[in-house]
């Protein structure tokens, strides 16, 4: 079946330094979502990419998709306590079947 | 709008006995897909209803089966409980267009299996 895994899978930042998380394919992608799960709460829909090097912002959020669609990142400028939680890939293969990248989970040390 | 429910919040059942969950998706969404979360094996695909029909299936054994209604409202049933499945199930609505759509989740229902 398809995998996507991410990396890393825990990562620990003091606040406003960087951080970012990839995602990766052994196949093509046809396109990826980013989702954020809060702890304890449930995932919320960040962003979808769809074309093959596609980059794109929200606030201090920056996303990519890779040239080959096969792996994607996120990255975050300048961590803030409300940044904490866990981000997901999404890859779709066929229409609404999504397949969830293992997860990161960040933590921002005040 | 109002979010995508899910009931019951929280659920114990003991090996064994079966249990239905039930997910209201937002309004106007037609496909509503459920996914189990379990600390070891992430968010995983269990399957998809759209306009009443199974569209989508993951890969879980034939013990969890699911139904959507007219007004797009879904259950999904879990027969036999086996203690590993203990998860957070999670449904998502989304419009349900063809290629990905953006999904919506819910807030979740927590089993327990003693």
């Amino acid at each position: 079946g398809q995998q996507v895994m991410q990396i890393p899978q825990y990562q620990h930042v003091q606040e406003g330094e960087d951080f970012t998380t990839y995602c990766n394919s052994s196949t093509t992608l046809s396109n990826i979502q980013w989702y954020k799960q809060r702890p304890g709460g449930h995932p919320v829909f960040l962003i979808q990419l769809v074309k093959s090097g596609e980059v794109k912002k929200q606030k201090r959020l920056t996303f990519q998709f890779g040239e080959a669609k096969k792996n994607s990142s996120l990255h975050i400028t300048a961590t803030q306590t409300t940044d904490v939680g866990t981000y997901f890939c999404a890859d779709s293969n066929t229409g609404n079947q999504f397949y969830f990248g293992t997860g990161t989970s960040l933590t921002v040390i005040p | 709008k109002a979010g995508v429910t899910q009931t019951p919040r929280y659920l114990i059942k003991t090996r064994g006995q079966q249990v239905t969950l039930s997910c209201s998706p937002i309004s106007g969404h037609r496909s509503v897909s459920w996914y189990q979360q379990t600390p070891g094996q992430g968010l995983q695909f269990l399957f998809e209803y759209f306009s009443e029909t199974q569209r989508n299936k993951g890969n879980f054994p034939g013990r969890f089966s699911g139904r959507q209604f007219s007004n797009s409202r879904s259950e999904m049933n879990v027969s036999t409980l086996e203690l590993g499945d203990s998860a957070l199930y999670l449904c998502a609505s989304s419009l349900g267009r063809q290629g990905a759509d953006t999904q919506y989740f819910g807030p979740g229902t927590r089993l327990t299996v003693l």
